[in-house]
Parts: structure tokens; sequence; C-alpha cells
């Protein structure tokens, strides 16, 4: 299984982009790169999902080098909602999805 | 669309006790699986299922049994409840024709405590 590294919190202010990088050296040929977003006492929730350059959605962008041994989300112009912790998730087909300790993202006015 | 349903929302226990938490998904989808979440830490996993009548371990299974008797429904038993086992319980499941690893679908948690 790929072991993700992310940074354990980041502070933001309202406006700015984040950009929150996950590290995973031994991602697999097989493996797609997943966020998730997570709000106190609520499940995660399904943000991005890529496999290599750059994935982009209505809520934020995925960026992917080509070795694949990281990957970056970023979002534009957060706001005091996008408080929340965020999930690197390095998936090797469906069977064993592990997390990891996640990126505690603060924003402030 | 209910999605994922867990229940009870909230327990608590004595040491000893046995309780089974259900998660019931309306999505049809093949892959279920039980989280648990400790305060201020990210999500571990339990046990898992990629179909009816399967169930392998997760990363911290001891002290947990899992059955996967209906497609729809993923349980998660605890025989002899300890204070360890105090924590929030997530359950999830996906769709394996998804592309990629599929996209997790969580409940709304079952905060469990063990006194």
């Amino acid at each position: 299984l790929a072991k993700t590294t992310q940074p354990i919190s980041m502070d933001s202010y309202e406006g700015q982009e984040v950009n929150i990088t996950c590290s995973h050296n031994n991602i697999a040929t097989n493996d797609y790169i997943t966020w998730y977003q997570q709000f106190p006492s609520q499940g995660p929730r399904f943000i991005i999902q890529g496999y290599k350059t750059k994935v982009t959605n209505e809520v934020a962008s995925l960026f992917i080098p080509a070795d694949r041994k990281s990957s970056t989300l970023s979002l534009p112009r957060v706001s005091l909602s996008d408080t929340a912790v965020y999930y690197c998730l390095v998936g090797r087909g469906f069977q064993k999805l592990v997390f990891g300790t996640g990126t505690r993202l603060l924003v402030s006015p | 669309n209910a999605g994922v349903t867990q229940t009870p929302k909230f327990r608590v226990l004595k040491t000893g006790q046995s309780m089974t938490l259900l998660c019931a998904q309306d999505m049809n989808h093949e892959y279920m699986y039980w989280y648990r979440q400790d305060p201020g830490m990210g999500l571990r996993l339990i046990h898992y299922s990629v179909g009816e009548g399967t169930t392998a371990k997760g990363e911290v299974p001891d002290g947990y049994n899992v059955s996967r008797l209906k497609k729809q429904n993923f349980l998660l038993g605890l025989e002899s409840a300890a204070p360890s086992q105090t924590s929030v319980y997530f359950c999830a499941s996906t769709d394996p024709t998804s592309q990629g690893s599929g996209e997790l679908f969580f409940g709304e948690g079952s905060r469990l405590t063990v006194l």
C-alpha cells in the first residue's frame, strides 16, 4: 500500500489560494490519487480524483507530476467554510483504502 | 436517496458489553468499509468487504467482527467492549465499476463511548 505524507496543518486567509501537497513515493502503477474533505462530526466527502497531469472540477484542482510521487490539491480563493481536514488517499483498486493523517486547514478572516 | 445510513448514531456501553453497529447503503455498491476515528486523529480501517458474504481485515481489526450477509448491509460487532474502543465509527461504500478507486460515500458516523 502506498503510504502518504501530508503537512499536519496549514493556515490561510479568506480569498487566498491554498495548495496542499501529499507525498506518496511508493505509488503503484494502477493507483489513483483521491482527496477528501472532512468537517467536524461528519464523514469525509470526496473532492477530486486523478491519475496524472492535472484535473480540475468546480471546487478544486489536482496537480500530479510525471513521476506521480506527489500530488498537490489546489483550492482557489478559500473561504471560512473551507476550514476542514483534507485527506490524500492513494488507492490500489478498491480493496484496502487506507487514509493518512490528513492536513488541518484553518482559514481566517 | 438516503445514501449510507448508520445506526445507532450514539451509544454508551459498559466495559465487557457487546453491541452491533449497522451500516445500510441504498446505492447497490459492492464494496463497504468500517473505519474508526479517535479524537483529533485520522481514519483507520477496521474491516472491509468486497461483496456479499465476504469480509477482510483492515489496519486495526482486533476486537471487532463483521458480517455482510446482504449486499446492502455491513455489520460491525464488538463482542466485549473496552474503553480503548471509544471512538467515532464511520461506514463507507463505493462502486468498483467507477474509474480509478471510486468515490467513497460515508455515513454520518456512530459515536461510541465505553465506560
